[in-house]
C-alpha cells in the first residue's frame, strides 16, 4: 500500500481560526487530492494537484486554499474555518497507471469547528 | 453536480445472499472504479472498469458499465459478514484527473 500520512488525524478549532491539514506521501505520486466525506454527500472533491505548485479546484473548494510545495506533501488550509466546514477530510494520491491508476487514501483528519 | 448517484443508500442483508448497488454518472467517463470503506477509516481500491469494457469480475465481485445509460452496478456474491462496509464508486470526466465518487452504499451483512 502506498504510504499516505495525514496530520492531525482529529482536531478542534473556533470559527474564524484557521486551520491546516497536512497530507503526505512516500510514493512519488504525481496527482494529489483532498476530499471532505459528509453524510448523504460521499466523497466530494476540494481541490486536486498534478504536480509541484500546480493544482485546480474541485466540485466544494469555497473556503479552501492548497499548496504544493514539495511532490510528497500536499497541504489543505482554511483560512477562516466555519461550522459548515465540520466534516472528515480524505487525503488521496494516485498510483501508477495514469487515467487507469488507483487513489490511495490516507486515514483521514477528522475536523470540529465551533 | 458532477456526483455520482448510487443506490440503494442503504442495504441490509443475511450471510450467502448475494448485494447489488448501482451508481450512475453525467460526464462522459474513462473508466469507473469501486472503493471500500470500513467505518472510521480511507477508501480501499476494489476493481476498475474500463469504459470499453462491459463486465469485470474480481473474486466475488463483478462489476457491470453501461455507457449509454451512464450507468454501473457492483455485485457481491455469497457476501460474508467481513462485507459490512460502504461502497463508492468513481469515475474521471474524461480529459481531466478529477476523480469524482458517488454517494456511497451502506452495506450491512448480518451472521
Amino acid at each position: 500500500d502506498a504510504g499516505i500520512t495525514q496530520s492531525p488525524r482529529h482536531k478542534v478549532t473556533e470559527t474564524g481560526t484557521p486551520v491546516t491539514l497536512r497530507c503526505h506521501q512516500t510514493e512519488n505520486h504525481r496527482y494529489m487530492y483532498w476530499y471532505r466525506q459528509d453524510p448523504g454527500h460521499g466523497l466530494r472533491l476540494i481541490h486536486y494537484s498534478y504536480g509541484v505548485k500546480d493544482t485546480d479546484k474541485g466540485e466544494v473548494s469555497d473556503g479552501y486554499s492548497v499548496s504544493r510545495s514539495k511532490t510528497e506533501d500536499f497541504l489543505l488550509t482554511l483560512e477562516s474555518a466555519t461550522s459548515s466546514q465540520t466534516s472528515v477530510y480524505f487525503c488521496a494520491s494516485l498510483g501508477a497507471g495514469g487515467n487507469t491508476g488507483e487513489l490511495f487514501f490516507g486515514e483521514g483528519s477528522r475536523l470540529t469547528v465551533l | 453536480s458532477q456526483q455520482g448517484e448510487e443506490d440503494p443508500q442503504a442495504l441490509s442483508i443475511q450471510e450467502g445472499e448475494n448485494a447489488t448497488m448501482n451508481c450512475s454518472y453525467k460526464t462522459s467517463i474513462n473508466n469507473l472504479q469501486w472503493y471500500r470503506q470500513n467505518s472510521g477509516r480511507g477508501l480501499v481500491h476494489l476493481i476498475l472498469i474500463r469504459s470499453n469494457e462491459r463486465e469485470k469480475h474480481s473474486g466475488r465481485l463483478r462489476v457491470t458499465l453501461d455507457t449509454s445509460k451512464k450507468s454501473s452496478s457492483l455485485l457481491i456474491t455469497a457476501s460474508r459478514a467481513a462485507d459490512t462496509a460502504s461502497y463508492f464508486c468513481a469515475f474521471l470526466n474524461s480529459g481531466t484527473y478529477k476523480y469524482i465518487f458517488g454517494t456511497g452504499t451502506r452495506l450491512k451483512v448480518l451472521a
